[in-house]
């Protein structure tokens, strides 16, 4: 699976669009760009993922480059609980073996 | 809630000890996976597996094994425990079809393993 790179940390005003960048200059053709969240030492919980067309859910957007060697996650109005860390990770067929790297920690401040 | 469930939530041991963690998928998912956190090193994926047989194998010590049951339960077996054993680990679950489908996972809240 290919490596990712992401800031080690972002902040964002509550209410504000927070837009977290991710390079993934290797991926391959197959290969997903997958986001997760980790809330303190909660589990991961997925967000949004997507192949090469932008995506959006309840959560959040995904906007790919068109070469796919980056992403941006967009939280359109970011709140406190959205304090977080964020991974981006890219994932080939095989779902279990992506590697979540140190991730960007998001701090929203009121 | 993901539907994983994981337990114990904590757990308190001696070097040298030997203890297991158990995880229930979420209802219907058939693949399981192991990852440790610890505090240096991030999420450490260990091992994966799909309707009871082993898929995919990470960066699991010798010490570590794991088996996933009939009814799709899944324990990770952790021997002769030592200090850096203490780490946070996660169950995910997905992989209602192939196991190889591109499906986002399901974590659990996790364990937390004091070696002391």
């Amino acid at each position: 699976d290919a490596k990712t790179t992401q800031p080690t940390s972002m902040d964002c005003a509550e209410g504000r669009a927070a837009n977290l960048p991710c390079n993934h200059s290797t991926i391959s053709g197959n290969e997903y760009v997958y986001w997760y969240r980790q809330i303190h030492s909660q589990g991961p919980q997925y967000i949004i993922h997507g192949l090469k067309n932008n995506e959006t859910n309840e959560m959040a957007s995904l906007i790919i480059t068109e070469d796919r060697k980056s992403s941006t996650l967009i939280l359109p109005h970011a709140t406190l609980r959205d304090t977080a860390v964020y991974y981006c990770i890219v994932r080939g067929p095989n779902a279990g073996k992506s590697t979540f790297g140190d991730g960007t920690t998001l701090t929203v401040k009121p | 809630d993901s539907g994983v469930t994981q337990t114990p939530k904590h757990l308190i041991t001696a070097t040298g000890q030997r203890v297991t963690l158990r995880c229930s998928p979420r209802s219907g998912d058939l693949s399981v996976y192991w990852y440790q956190q610890s505090l240096d090193q991030g999420l450490q994926f260990l091992i994966q597996y799909y309707n009871g047989e082993e898929r995919a194998k990470g960066n699991i010590l010798e010490r570590f094994s794991a088996q996933q049951f009939p009814d799709l339960h899944s324990e990770l077996n952790l021997s002769s425990l030592e200090l850096g054993d203490s780490a946070l680990y996660f169950c995910a679950s997905s992989g209602r079809d192939r196991p190889t489908t591109n499906e986002k996972l399901f974590f659990g809240s996790g364990t937390q393993l004091s070696v002391l």
